[in-house]
Formats: structure tokens, sequence, C-alpha cells
């Protein structure tokens, strides 16, 4: 069976410093990982996603993830935090089969204080 | 480009009383299909999925049921609501065929079952 998990229920950070969001996941086979992002009282937003090839994956409003197979990690960051992404961010896996379904993680509230 | 709709945005409903929520997709054909719950904010939880008309799967044995009358429509019902049924639900859609995909994801119903 698949899961994530994301250890930190809650990130805080200052503006402009740097930030990261942990996942780590277990899946057989080589896994699609993805992030998503939520505000409040809204639908889940995708970010990024890693399929195969470079270990580094950037995706929208300055975020990128770094896939890591050894650790089996791929960890959210973004060089410098902005209060407007203060938000709920959601870890997702699949495996890279057709019948593979994603498992989210439980989800980390990053807060960025000014 | 394809979007997502989903209605209503929230919902207060008796305890027994019945339940439909509907999500419809436009500018695509063949989705794949989601109904997920979201308890107090967290994890997500997948409650069906669809690959086609008619052709639904159910990950978690509940009070709910869900049917997808067109290619592009997908309902939530339950016959008679609990207490436990009251939550935020998301319907999300996926590019069919294409395990590599990530998910799109509707506004959401904040459903309060009273």
């Amino acid at each position: 069976a698949q899961s994530v998990a994301q250890p930190e229920d809650q990130v805080n950070v200052a503006e402009g410093n740097p930030l990261t969001v942990k996942c780590t996941y277990s899946v057989s086979g080589n896994p699609y990982l993805f992030w998503y992002v939520q505000y409040p009282n809204r639908g889940l937003q995708f970010l990024l996603k890693y399929i195969t090839g470079d270990n580094l994956v950037k995706g929208s409003y300055g975020f990128e993830a770094e896939f890591n197979k050894s650790q089996t990690s791929f960890h959210l960051k973004k060089p410098s935090a902005l209060v407007s992404d203060s938000a709920l961010y959601f870890c997702a896996v699949r495996p890279n089969t057709n019948a593979g379904k994603s498992t989210f993680g439980d989800g980390t509230t990053l807060t960025v204080k000014p | 480009s394809q979007t997502i709709h989903q209605w209503p945005a929230t919902l207060v409903q008796p305890v027994g009383s019945p339940l439909s929520l509907e999500c419809t997709v436009e500018g695509t054909s063949n989705p794949n299909l989601y109904w997920y719950r979201q308890a107090a904010g967290r994890g997500l939880q997948l409650l069906f999925y669809s690959v086609g008309i008619g052709q639904i799967s159910s990950e978690v044995p509940q009070n709910l049921s869900a049917s997808r009358p067109q290619d592009r429509q997908f309902i939530l019902s339950s016959k008679k609501l609990l207490l436990s049924d009251s939550g935020f639900y998301l319907c999300a859609w996926s590019k069919p065929d294409r395990v590599n995909t990530e998910a799109f994801f509707g506004q959401g119903t904040r459903l309060t079952v009273v």
C-alpha cells in the first residue's frame, strides 16, 4: 500500500526567509509525486509534479521541490517566502501504473509572518 | 480551456434528509472523476472515482453513493444524512489514460448536517 507522510502539521517562517515543507512517501515501483496548495474554503490547486528526469522540479509561484529517491522524499521549497504563501499544502503520490490512484498527505499549514 | 463546476458552495441539511451534490467538467472528454471528503481542514479521503459513464468505484463503504449519468457529470448522493457526513466535499478531474497527470479540483461544498 502507498502512503504519504507530512511530518509537520504547522510551519512558521518570516517573510523573505526560505521555506521548506517536508514530504516522505512509500509506494511500489517508481512514484509520481505532486504538491497542491489550498486556501481557506477553496479547492486544491496544483503547484508542481515530479514524473521523471531532473530531480529538481520548478512549479508555480516560485515554488520548487526536490525528489530524493534514496530518502523517499519530495520536499517543497521556496527561496523567499511571501505572506501570501500562507496556506495549507498537500503532498500526493501515485504509482506509475494505470490502476494507480493518488494518496494525499494530511497537509501542512504554512504561516508566513511579516 | 477546461473548467470544473461544483455546487452548492455551502449546504446545511438536517439529519435524515437526502443529499445531492453535483459536479460538471467542461472542455474535455472522458475525464477521470473523483469525490473527496476533507474533514476538519486536513487530509483528503477518496470516496469515489469514475473512469467512464456508469463506472463507479467506491473506496470507503459508507452512507454515500455516486453516479455518473453523463460523461462530464458526477453526482454525490445520500438517502439519509448522518451527523458524521458533515465535511468539505471536493470534486476533481484528471485527464484520461494518463497516470502522470495532476488533478484539478472544484471549489468544494461545505456540508453541515444538523
